[in-house]
């Protein structure tokens, strides 16, 4: 069975500071997908990235970056810099091979707060 | 181009009534994805249609059921509604092959009274 732990249920930084938010998963799928949203007081789910299995090699978007190892199912998420807008609910998903985008399973989310 | 959309954004119903959610996906994506998130916990996947047909199903009784139309938009029922239905109702669109990414709506804030 498919499972993610998110086991940092609230962080509170102050500004400036990076912060990392912990995801650890189970499949034993050889295919398939992380990803990361954001989910602000509104309620919306915030598409932040997706990555594939066969592709370990971490990326940078401005002040997030992510680190994928396969070898420990770990998918970190950091903010370099944190700032009061990044303040929100953060959630991990994963997603079979034959499901894509369509069948996501989520974590339990970390609640961050950025205080100035 | 727009994103995902759902309708009503809000809704309060008495236990034991129906409901139809609805979700127009983005233009182009043919598969549509439905969540349940109850407060304080992660989205739970209750359905999956893609091209009109059901393509998965999560653990949720039959109560819920859902389909898609000819022009990918798609509709939730949930029928004898009991207080734990109460949750935000989240629609996903999606596409499909390996760079898939799946994007929500606002989502439908149920409250069963």
């Amino acid at each position: 069975a498919q499972k993610v732990t998110q086991a940092q249920t609230e962080i509170s930084v102050v500004e400036k500071e990076d912060v990392t938010l912990d995801c650890v998963y189970e499949t034993r799928d050889t295919t398939y997908y992380l990803f990361w949203y954001k989910q602000p007081p509104s309620g919306e789910l915030v598409f932040l990235i997706r990555r594939n299995s066969f592709d370990e090699q971490n990326e940078i978007s401005g002040r997030y970056s992510w680190n994928f190892q396969k070898s420990t199912s770990s998918f970190n998420f950091t903010i370099t810099a944190s700032q009061v807008v990044d303040s929100a609910v953060y959630f991990c998903a994963l997603s079979d091979g034959n499901n894509q985008g369509g069948k996501l399973i989520f974590g339990q989310g970390t609640e961050l707060s950025v205080k100035p | 181009d727009a994103g995902v959309t759902q309708s009503p954004t809000h809704l309060i119903k008495t236990r034991g009534q129906q409901v139809t959610l609805r979700c127009s996906p983005i233009s182009g994506h043919k598969s549509v994805s439905w969540y349940q998130q109850v407060l304080g916990q992660g989205p739970q996947f209750i359905f999956q249609y893609y091209e009109k047909e059901e393509r998965g199903r999560g653990n949720f009784p039959d109560r819920f059921s859902a389909r898609q139309f000819p022009n990918y938009s798609s509709e939730l029922n949930v029928n004898a509604l009991l207080l734990g239905d109460s949750a935000l109702y989240l629609c996903a669109s999606s596409t499909t092959g390996d760079r898939a990414e799946a994007f929500f709506g606002q989502g439908t804030r149920l409250t069963v009274v």
